[in-house]
């Protein structure tokens, strides 16, 4: 298994301001992912976050309003940008050491926006 | 769409019961079906699936696939309080696709 973590664990922000979310895990892992998990739903794919290159968006998800960045193969920050109560949600990241096989997912961040 | 469907959405039982969490799915491009068990916001793993008819067991959790069916059970037996989570299924594509999810809670 692969053991995530991410900073912080939970924030309370202001309206119209961003918040840069870091996933870290502890050894290398070939694919990254950002989900969100809005209250009381399940979880939804915002990208997949790309080692060298840019993220790749899931509908309805665009990189203006969530940059992701990878820069290595063990680390990846999500910005939610330009926040609105809308954006309150739980944000989690996940991991695959190889394509396809189990994702193992960090402990989310909790962003609330008021 | 690409759908996964959980059963029941949420269940209530006492402990020592047996349950039995349903998930369905579509088939296009299905890879593997994975459950989770998330008590507070991490979604811990439990099991991933990709042979129909092999049951996987771990203590008392155990869980199965139906290819022809496009469907999967989760079983707990003798469940106790800290059971209680909402167990989510998905279904793995080029990516995973999550169901509802089930709650369930385990009074003593």
């Amino acid at each position: 298994s692969a053991v995530i973590s991410q900073k912080p664990s939970r924030d309370i922000c202001q309206r119209g301001t961003s918040l840069t979310i870091q996933c870290q895990v502890d050894s290398q892992v070939t694919m990254m992912f950002w989900y969100r998990q809005q209250p009381g739903q399940s979880l939804t794919l915002i990208a997949t976050a790309n080692q060298g290159s840019e993220a790749t968006y899931e509908s309805g998800f665009v990189i203006d309003k969530f940059p992701i960045s990878r820069p290595n193969l063990t680390f990846s920050t999500l910005t939610v940008s330009n926040m609105s109560p809308e954006d309150s949600s739980i944000y989690l990241c996940s991991a695959e050491r190889e394509w396809r096989d189990t994702q193992y997912f960090g402990p989310g961040t909790r962003l609330t926006v008021l | 769409e690409d759908k996964v469907v959980q059963s029941p959405l949420s269940l209530v039982v006492h402990e020592g019961d047996t349950v039995t969490l349903n998930c369905s799915y579509e088939v296009t491009n299905f890879r593997s079906l994975l459950w989770y068990k998330q008590e507070k916001k991490a979604p811990t793993f439990l099991f991933m699936l990709t042979s129909s008819g092999i049951e996987k067991k771990s203590g008392r959790l155990s869980s199965i696939l139906d290819k022809k069916e496009l469907f999967s059970i989760l079983n707990i037996t003798a469940t106790q309080t800290g059971d209680s989570a909402v167990y989510l299924c998905a279904k793995l594509t080029d990516k995973l696709i999550f169901g509802t999810g089930t709650r369930l809670q385990v009074f003593p």
